[in-house]
């Protein structure tokens, strides 16, 4: 069974930092992986997706990166801005088309 | 915008009570998925619907039911609601059987339920 694991479950940092939130899954049998954002009781925005092939997407100052051989995700946020506050939750799909989702990382930047 | 559209936005039921969520999926996706997000937890997985048939299904009871029509929009139905079942109910759609780039799945708003 297929468990995803984020780390840090909140983080507070101040403008401007550059800063990277942590994903880890059990099942390295993926097809993908999603970073998506979560505003507080909102429904969610896609980010980034890595397919399984691929080591790392990048747009605009997110960059997500995927070792599959080890479980392991990281979202990248550069120059971290105010407007970045919000939930980010790691999602990954496998052999079935449902995403597996982490509890997610509350991020609030602090002007 | 991702072009899901899920109503209502709010709903307050009480225990025991029915419940239908409706869901509209993106102009073009023909797979719609359901997920179930209470507070401070990852959305789980409730079921996908595909070609109006139930294509996969989560650790839900049999009272989480749903359709899918010939337009693709969908409808999530709950039976003899219970205080758990509280909670942000998201719908995604997405492209059937592509899993790479193209299969984001893109969700709705949610639907906020409370069941007192």
């Amino acid at each position: 069974k297929q468990e995803v694991t984020q780390i840090p479950a909140a983080l507070s940092v101040p403008e401007g930092e550059n800063l990277v939130l942590n994903c880890s899954f059990t099942d390295s049998a993926i097809y993908n992986l999603q970073w998506f954002r979560q505003d507080p009781g909102k429904g969610l925005t896609s980010l980034l997706l890595i397919q399984s092939s691929q080591r790392e997407q990048t747009s605009g100052r997110l960059n997500a990166s995927l070792d599959k051989s080890s479980g392991r995700s990281t979202l990248y946020i550069a120059a971290s801005q105010p407007g970045d506050s919000a939930t980010y939750l790691c999602a990954v799909q496998g052999g079935s088309e449902k995403l597996v989702f982490g509890k997610g990382t509350k991020l609030t930047v602090n002007p | 915008e991702t072009g899901v559209t899920q109503s209502p936005t709010h709903l307050i039921k009480t225990r025991g009570q029915q419940v239908t969520l409706r869901c509209s999926s993106q102009s073009g996706h023909n797979t719609v998925s359901w997920y179930q997000q209470a507070l401070g937890q990852g959305p789980q997985f409730i079921f996908q619907y595909y070609r109006e048939e139930e294509n996969g299904r989560g650790n839900f009871p049999p009272r989480f039911s749903g359709l899918q029509f010939p337009n693709y929009s969908s409808e999530l139905n709950v039976n003899a609601l219970e205080l758990d079942d509280s909670a942000l109910y998201l719908c995604a759609s997405s492209s059937h059987g592509d899993r790479g780039a193209k299969n984001i799945q893109y969700f709705g708003a949610g639907t906020r339920l409370s069941v007192l």
